[in-house]
């Protein structure tokens, strides 16, 4: 299976909006509502932070959304803080009972 | 609160082998999925394998597929990655999570552990 792609970096300044785009094939991405997003701070393990889509876990800022076109799906984070600089990773099942992660995105906050 | 807790890394020669183990408490083990996702330190995550919630199936990224093995007992609320044949490339942190679903799988990891570091070099 091949990565998800992914930019590698991500900018914005606090209270500005960023979209993380995560492209992948009609194998993956394009056939299944099965996509998930994760933030992982420096040293830390990776959480939660959409799942199927779009839809937020318990306890996650609505300030995160998900979304999906065709073979790309996006994150969007709104009014960017200081805290959601970290590294984002989206997956998404590929059928045959496998799972495959984008390349991952370093988010800075200006 | 639901906690995963791998341990059994560390230092090995390649063609070596280790179990790694993924120690749950906080729900009820037989009801999720485990998954074992790696990352290369400063690289990206990667998914290894997933043992359903009854233990009925498993499934296994192509690079592991025929040197690991992922196990539970159910007795002991642990899931185990037995890896063997290890290679440079399979140096990594090695993260246990649990699936988002109970009695199905979501594939999605809902939980995740702290990781425990596997170094494969000679």
């Amino acid at each position: 299976q091949s990565a998800l792609t992914q930019p590698a970096s991500v900018s914005g300044s606090p209270g500005q909006s960023i979209t993380i785009s995560c492209t992948g094939t009609s194998s993956d991405v394009g056939t299944f509502n099965l996509v998930s997003w994760y933030q992982q701070h420096p040293g830390k393990a990776p959480k939660l932070m959409i799942f199927d889509v779009s839809k937020r876990p318990s306890g996650v800022s609505d300030r995160f959304s998900g979304s999906k076109s065709g073979n790309t799906a996006s994150l969007t984070i709104s009014g960017l803080q200081a805290e959601d600089e970290a590294d984002y990773y989206c997956c998404s099942y590929a059928g045959r009972s496998t799972l495959v992660f984008g390349g991952g995105t370093m988010l800075t906050v200006l | 609160q639901v906690q995963l807790v791998e341990s059994g890394g560390g230092g090995v020669q390649p063609g070596t082998s280790l179990r790694l183990s993924c120690a749950a408490s906080g729900f009820t083990f037989t009801s999720y999925g485990i998954h074992w996702v790696r990352q290369v330190p400063g690289k990206g995550l990667d998914w290894v394998a997933v043992m359903f919630f009854d233990g009925s199936n498993k499934y296994y990224a192509d690079s592991v597929k025929g040197r690991f093995t992922i196990s539970r007992d159910n007795s002991k609320n642990t899931v185990y990655l037995q890896m063997n044949s290890l290679r440079a490339e399979d140096t990594a942190v090695y993260y246990c999570a649990r699936d988002g679903l109970a009695e199905s799988t979501a594939w999605l990891f809902e939980y995740w552990g702290q990781g425990t570091l596997v170094t494969v070099s000679s």
